[in-house]
């Protein structure tokens, strides 16, 4: 299974302030083929679903707002809320589509400073 | 607007089988992945298995001997049935949409908590 590793565990970042989460995962998960990076960012907050932020590393999801961006590549990923918002506090998930077991990080809880 | 919809019972006992429906609204379950993630209380999540509409199937290895996922076009919803359970299979279960490729899921459902107790 590809093990995803994210940093830090917990992050405190004050209104307005970037927000930068780390994800890492034990083999590369780019599709040569298609130059592809199968990897995706998830918000999840308490009595919600996870929702999809991110995909193909950088791409955003439809309605997400662009004060979130990802990138990346390979192994090493970066999730970046520019200027965080108080609605943005949350569990921050990366997971791998590359192959199954599809593997989440084990998540990095935003909170306000 | 699509939306998923978990249903089943909230308490199931030790040994017994835990069994899922996931109904889905607002479009077709034809050209997609369907999938279904639990989260276990205070832990993180945890990829089950998919099921392509044409009935394909993918498990997660390390639940693959205990799990079926179920697909049924004609009313446009999937199940999940896990055997013998224990009480390490007490988790949130989501069920959720894979498009474009099957790992990348852009819609869930709202969860449903599965006890396991006797």
């Amino acid at each position: 299974d590809i093990v995803m590793t994210q940093s830090p565990d917990s992050l405190a970042v004050s209104l307005g302030e970037r927000a930068t989460i780390n994800c890492k995962s034990s083999q590369s998960v780019l599709y040569s083929s298609n130059n592809k990076n199968y990897l995706a960012w998830y918000q999840h907050k308490p009595g919600q679903p996870p929702k999809l932020l991110i995909y193909w590393a950088s791409t955003r999801e439809s309605g997400v707002p662009d004060r979130f961006s990802g990138s990346g590549s390979g192994t090493d990923f970066t999730l970046t809320i520019s200027s965080l918002q108080a609605e943005d506090v949350a569990v921050y998930y990366c997971q791998q589509y590359y192959t199954p077991p599809y593997t989440f990080g084990q998540g990095t809880k935003l909170e306000i400073k | 607007q699509v939306q998923l919809q978990e249903s089943g019972p909230g308490l199931v006992k030790p040994s017994e089988t835990l069994s899922l429906t996931c109904t889905v609204s607002g479009g077709s379950i034809s050209s997609y992945y369907w999938s279904w993630i639990r989260q276990p209380p205070g832990k993180g999540l945890e990829w089950i298995g998919y099921i392509y509409y044409s009935g394909s199937t993918n498990y997660n290895p390390s639940l693959k001997s205990r799990v079926t996922i179920l697909v049924d076009t004609s009313n446009n919803h999937f199940s999940l049935r896990l055997n013998s359970v224990t009480a390490a299979d007490t988790a949130v279960y989501y069920c959720a949409r894979g498009s474009i490729v099957a790992g990348r899921m852009d819609y869930w459902g709202q969860g449903t908590l599965v006890t396991v107790s006797s």
